[in-house]
Formats: structure tokens, sequence, C-alpha cells
């Protein structure tokens, strides 16, 4: 597609709740990240995937958290027994190549509301 | 890790005016530096970067600074105009574990007066 496409954009769900969040990236990128965006803050890494493997999930706040990239395309995060906390906007972002220098490309978030 | 910090958290200029924003990071292997601009409702979008070996770097109306040996860097923009008003975001990446793991600072909002 032309840009990073994340669904839905708002997700509101009640405590507890498991939730999943889709990204589906420029076509062409291998590189796939999840950042975390919290009110007045910069994008916090989650996690990057090169292909279909995670190469890096350190930025995973804990064991509720996974994601995945099963055909190296579309990606998708999972939170199980959501809490208030993990309220934010969730960013994916795509780049070209894995390594170098190449900004990412960004999409609109999704921002998840836990009540 | 790397940690990127960024100053001013606000900033309120005139129209035509100019606007710097200024950033730190720690970590000496930092070797790409790019700058986002958030507007509401959207995700960053890339407006600019510098890599480690250049010391400036412009476009248009906007400009990159880059000191290495301070570990500082900075976002310039001239003749400011009301939709450059927006969120924007420094960052700085490096090479980890063979990709490049950027760090975002926290974040200046602008407000271009008209």
């Amino acid at each position: 597609g032309a840009g990073v496409s994340q669904t839905p954009s708002n997700k509101v769900t009640e405590k507890g709740k498991y939730v999943e969040l889709r990204c589906d990236p420029i076509s062409g990128h291998t590189a796939l990240y999840w950042y975390r965006q919290s009110l007045g803050q910069g994008p916090e890494f989650l996690i990057y995937f090169q292909g279909t493997g995670a190469a890096d999930d350190s930025g995973l706040p804990n064991d509720r958290f996974f994601a995945v990239r099963p055909e190296g395309s579309v990606s998708t995060l999972k939170i199980q027994r959501t809490e208030r906390g993990d309220s934010a906007v969730y960013l994916c972002a795509s780049s070209l190549r894995q390594g170098g220098d190449y900004g990412y490309t960004f999409g609109s978030g999704t921002r998840l509301t836990v009540v | 890790g790397e940690n990127v910090e960024q100053h001013p958290s606000t900033l309120s200029v005139q129209e035509g005016d100019s606007a710097v924003i200024k950033c730190t990071y720690s970590d000496s292997a930092s070797n790409y530096f790019p700058w986002y601009k958030q507007e509401l409702g959207k995700g960053p979008q890339l407006i600019i970067d510098i890599r480690s070996n250049v010391g400036e770097k412009k476009d248009q109306r906007i400009a990159v600074t880059l000191n290495k040996t301070a570990k500082h860097f900075s976002l310039h923009i001239t003749e400011t105009q009301p939709e450059d008003s927006a969120v924007y975001f420094c960052a700085a990446s490096l090479n980890s574990g063979g990709y490049q793991k950027v760090t975002f600072g926290t974040g200046t909002k602008l407000q271009v007066i008209p």
C-alpha cells in the first residue's frame, strides 16, 4: 500500500480483556517496528521484526504482550489481560532495510483505552 | 541503552520567526539522527535526518546540526509558518544486534502564532 495502515484507529476495551492491533506495512518493507506512545511522551520501542522473525523484543513490558508477523508482511500486536496502564497510542512503523540509516514510515497508530 | 533528552518541551514563536529545538544523546555509538513531526491524530513523519559523519544539513526552511564531541544535535526552522505547528521529536539511532535501534526524545510542542 501507499503507507503504513493500522487498524483499528481506536479501541476501547475493559480491563482484563484481550486485544489485537493490526499493522499493514508498506509493500516491500522487510523491517517492521512497534512503538508505544503515552500522552506527552515520545514513542517507546516495543519490538522489531526482520521478515517473519522478532529480531528484538526487548521493549515488550511483560509477557502479556506478544506480536507476530507470520508471513513477513502484516503484523499483529496482542495484549492479554489488559490493564488501565496499557492505555496509549500503539504505533507501527516499517522501513526498507534492516539496518542502515533509513528513516521509518509510521502509521497513524491505534489509540487503546482500557476502562 | 541510549538516552535522548529534548528541550524545550513547549515553544511558542511568532510567524516568521525562527525556532530551535535542542537534543542531547548519551551513547557515542549513535550514528544517525532523524527528526520527526507529529500532527494531532497522526503518526510521526520524518522531516529531516543527519548522519554522524556530517555536521550540518539543510532542506529549505529546516536545518539540522550535529556536534558529535558534545553529543548535541539541533533542529532549526526559519521563517516559521502556522502549518509548522506540531510536536517535533528528535531521535538517535545506533546499531544494535545488526539493526538500527531508534530512541526518541520526549518531544517539543511548537506553536506558531499568526
